[in-house]
């Protein structure tokens, strides 16, 4: 199975800081992941798929890359509206479907 | 604007079976997509549990294979879950969702999830 690690598990940061979420692949055959934002009690949303596209209607301070095994999502700019966990998540074989551990975001 | 909504009993006694529905509004069930479904155990990370094309083909997480059944309506443009032998680990938000592919699979469409709770 494919593990995927994401890192750090939680985040302190100041409004206007840029962030970065990293998440690993235990295999090299990964090539793209997606990122998904989910505020309390809400169900998550899809703001980056394949990598580096940006979902339709998502605020352009927000952006993915990939570097071998290494997926990175960044926050440009962070806004107070921002403070949520955010997953990457893979598709391989089974399971189908891989989330990372989450990245909980506060604001300093 | 695609819209899905689960549904079912909030409370499940142990050993028993859990059933949600999710109805899928704006679109079609037999369109090009699969459907998922996903949980989350109260303040843990999410868990694919498995998906269903309109051709009743499914795939499952290993790791509930053997208790998961997802099933399709077509007539009705909803499909199910059943999860049998429950415990109080199965206790979550159940989220239905949406999978789309272009260089990989995402899932793009979620409903707001629904809690059950596993307790006598």
């Amino acid at each position: 199975d494919i593990q995927m690690t994401q890192s750090p598990s939680s985040l302190s940061a100041s409004v206007g800081d840029r962030v970065t979420i990293t998440c690993r692949a235990s295999r090299d055959n990964i090539k793209y992941l997606n990122w998904y934002q989910q505020k309390p009690g809400k169900a998550p949303k899809l703001l980056i798929y394949d990598a580096f596209n940006l979902e339709t209607g998502v605020p352009s301070r927000f952006s993915g890359s990939a570097s071998g095994t290494d997926f990175t999502f960044t926050i440009s700019s962070l806004q107070p509206e921002d403070i949520a966990t955010y997953y990457c998540q893979q598709y391989d074989t089974l399971p189908v479907f891989t989330f990372g551990q989450g990245t909980k975001l506060e604001i300093k | 604007q695609v819209q899905l909504q689960e549904s079912g009993p909030g409370l499940v006694k142990p050993s028993g079976t859990l059933s949600l529905t999710c109805a899928v509004s704006g679109g079609s069930i037999s369109s090009n997509y699969w459907w998922s479904w996903v949980r989350q155990p109260p303040g843990k990370g999410l868990e694919w549990i498995g998906e269903i094309y309109h051709s009743a083909n499914t795939n499952y997480n290993p790791s509930l294979k053997s208790r998961v059944t997802i099933s399709v309506d077509k007539s009705r443009n909803h499909f199910s879950l059943t999860l049998t032998s429950v415990t109080a680990a199965d206790t979550a938000v159940y989220y239905c969702a949406r999978a789309r592919y272009r260089r990989t699979w995402s899932l793009d469409y979620w409903g707001q999830g629904t809690l059950v709770a596993v307790s006598s």
